[in-house]
């Protein structure tokens, strides 16, 4: 068990729709990390967040948003759905910048 | 563009035999090089990492060995088990006025065959 929790596990919905999906770090974590992994582009990194800033940006699509909260949970909200966002979203965070990352075992998104 | 290729997609290797996974980078400012196992239904999860200062780091069966001058990690899993049957991914980063997110190759799966 890494301590990164991710709710909900799976995720099934329509074209169109949106969702959010959330991420409780590991305690003491104060970097998240939010990654899509599909078949064909594998592992990709989307958007990081630090102590509630946003630091950097991925492969993020515009109708994809996030961000952390005070208490540092993250969430990453997916909009206008399509069908090619089906994938696993893995969220995954660190001490600090230059720390190892820690991942959570995934939302599994399935657009219908 | 890849900026971090992993070979071979595919490994099958008996019982007790080493394994033996590669990766190469085209980015020179990468500094941490980790990698990661998966299991189905599972997240990836950090196995052992190497910064460039270094040419090879042990951590029981698991070594990474990492060539600076070619641009090259490796990682070898002594005595596979079976239990060692899953997804590998090398992957990179890199600090400064980065983020340090992971650049991740596209993995291997491993099969320990008794």
């Amino acid at each position: 068990d890494s301590g990164v929790t991710q709710t909900p596990k799976h995720l099934i919905t329509a074209t169109g729709q949106r969702v959010t999906l959330r991420c409780s770090p590991r305690s003491g974590d104060l970097s998240v990390y939010w990654y899509q992994q599909s078949l064909d582009q594998g592992l990709q990194f989307l958007i990081q967040y630090y102590n509630g800033e946003e630091r950097a940006k991925g492969n993020i699509l515009e109708r994809f948003s996030a961000q952390q909260f005070p208490d540092l949970h993250s969430e990453l909200n997916l909009s206008s759905l399509e069908l090619g966002d089906s994938a696993l979203y893995f969220c995954a965070s660190s001490v600090g910048l230059n720390q190892p990352q820690h991942f959570g075992d995934g939302t599994r998104l399935s657009i219908l | 563009q890849q900026q971090v290729k992993q070979s071979p997609q595919s490994l099958i290797v008996q019982k007790g035999g080493i394994s033996i996974i590669n990766c190469a980078y085209e980015n020179t400012a990468f500094d941490y090089f980790p990698w990661y196992q998966q299991f189905p239904g599972k997240g990836p999860a950090l196995l052992i990492a190497i910064r460039p200062d270094v040419s090879e780091k042990k951590e029981g069966r698991f070594t990474i060995s990492f060539n600076k001058s070619a641009k090259q990690f490796s990682l070898h899993i002594m005595d596979s088990q079976p239990g060692d049957s899953a997804t590998y991914f090398c992957a990179a980063s890199m600090g400064g006025a980065g983020s340090y997110q992971l650049t991740f190759g596209k993995g291997t799966k491993l099969s320990v065959i008794p």
